[in-house]
């Protein structure tokens, strides 16, 4: 089982919608968490933490699940300037290197 | 939060030949590291680039076939050696700031394509 999984989509849907996105872990001893936006050819970049009693930006609510070992991306009213790979990223303590999830494609139709 | 830039940003080689991306921060980081990203595919760290001294490599990735050098806190190069088409890929240098908000910081990027 691999440390970091996330269904790798793509998710398509149209302007306007809500898409909510899963990530699961499997080392229990994980202390933060983040997801990070992918643009085609382009780095990645932090989108939000994750925090234990969730997290909102705007449009984008992170959430924290710990005892069944998933975070989740949900994204509201849709922009086509959203679609992009949303990758999950995991932080075990103590340690500086994280793990990253293959990433979900989103893709945002007009 | 740090800038990063990547050299070369996208290069195009000859199988067999040798390439050397540098990546310079703006200020002093602890911690640097090079990443590989092969198309449709995840982030796979290839190694810790320790200053002074040897780099730190993942399983599956040897000094022989990824040299690193990291001469200070602000500089490193990742050579890839010896290139294959199995070599095509996105190559990306991070850094950890202390006292950041997000765990790693990422450059922009080398576009590596072998022919």
């Amino acid at each position: 089982r691999k440390e970091v999984e996330q269904d790798p989509g793509p998710f398509n849907v149209p302007e306007g919608a809500t898409v909510a996105f899963n990530c699961t872990y499997s080392n229990s001893a994980s202390q933060s968490f983040f997801w990070y936006r992918q643009d085609c050819r382009k780095e990645p970049k932090l989108l939000m933490s994750v925090y234990s009693s969730g997290n909102e930006d705007g449009r984008f609510t992170a959430q924290l699940n710990r005892a069944s070992q998933y975070i989740s991306l949900l994204i509201r009213d849709s922009k086509l300037s959203d679609s992009a790979t949303y990758l999950c990223v995991v932080l075990s303590g103590g340690s500086y290197i994280p793990t990253f999830g293959r990433g979900t494609s989103l893709i945002v139709h007009p | 939060s740090a800038v990063i830039s990547q050299k070369p940003s996208r290069d195009i080689c000859q199988r067999g030949t040798s390439l050397t991306i540098q990546c310079q921060v703006d200020s002093q980081v602890t911690m640097m590291f090079w990443y590989r990203q092969q198309p449709g595919q995840s982030l796979t760290l290839i190694a810790t680039a320790n200053q002074g001294s040897e780099a730190t490599y993942e399983s599956g990735f040897v000094i022989d076939k990824f040299p690193i050098s990291r001469p200070n806190l602000t500089f490193s190069t990742l050579t890839v050696s010896n290139m294959s088409p199995e070599d095509s890929s996105i190559y990306l240098c991070s850094v950890v700031q202390f006292n950041s908000n997000q765990p790693q910081h990422f450059g922009d990027g080398t576009r590596l394509s072998i022919l």
